[in-house]
């Protein structure tokens, strides 16, 4: 089945980290671009990192820069966000999405994953 | 950094009606545009991709049109399991960013 399902959200005190997990299956994971997008509680959504299918380049939301890193392994099929210095702003839900070319610079969030919840507060 | 406006941010319809979601972006996107739904507690899911493609999958009620900076999203008949909120995203420029959301529910 192809999926992604992400893990690893909690409870966090703010100015404390956390590394989330995405783990897909059911497609050649190496292939594609992968994104991170929140949604904090209620809210819409908002893209915040984003990383090339050889893991080479990066590139990050103003309000996470320099904070989150966005990383991935290939042979796990797996990508990950490591999130430190965590403000209460941060609280959301987080998805990892994949990002697909379809035709002449065409591209869209065709697959997601369940979500993990991010909380900080003290 | 491009701003994506919607309206209305949410409508209430019957069964069977036609159904008309409108996105603005601040500056030409040109049809580099995505529609998405999302159901209360789920992720989104991808509808329509280049502004008026039909994702695989998706049923034919649900259509998209415009370019550069006026777009619509409709949906020609509304069914019960459409109520959900629907997003528009730009992937024009970095950052991507998303509309506020156009809440649809039954009347």
């Amino acid at each position: 089945e192809v999926q992604l399902v992400e893990s690893g959200g909690g409870l966090v005190q703010p100015g404390g980290s956390l590394r989330l997990s995405c783990a897909a299956s059911g497609f050649t994971f190496s292939y594609y671009w992968m994104h991170w997008v929140r949604q904090a509680p209620g809210k819409g959504l908002v893209w915040v990192s984003r990383i090339k299918y050889d893991g080479i380049r990066t590139t990050y939301a103003d309000s996470v820069k320099g904070r989150f890193t966005i990383s991935r392994d290939n042979a796990k099929n797996t990508l990950y966000l490591q999130m430190n210095n965590l403000r209460a702003e941060d609280t959301a839900v987080y998805y990892c999405a994949r990002w697909t070319y379809y035709y002449d610079n065409t591209y869209a969030f065709d697959l997601w994953g369940q979500g993990t919840m991010v909380t900080v507060s003290s | 950094d491009i701003q994506m406006t919607q309206s209305p941010s949410s409508l209430s319809a019957s069964v069977g009606d036609r159904v008309t979601i409108t996105c603005r972006a601040s500056q030409d996107i040109s049809k580099y545009l995505n529609w998405y739904q999302q159901k209360p507690g789920k992720a989104p899911n991808l509808l329509i991709y280049d502004a008026s493609n039909l994702e695989a999958g998706v049923p034919s009620r649900f259509s998209g049109s415009g370019s550069g900076t006026d777009f619509a999203f409709n949906i020609s008949s509304l069914q019960p399991e459409d109520i959900a909120t629907y997003y528009c995203q730009q992937y024009d420029n970095l950052p991507y960013t998303f509309g506020p959301g156009s809440k649809v529910d039954m009347k």
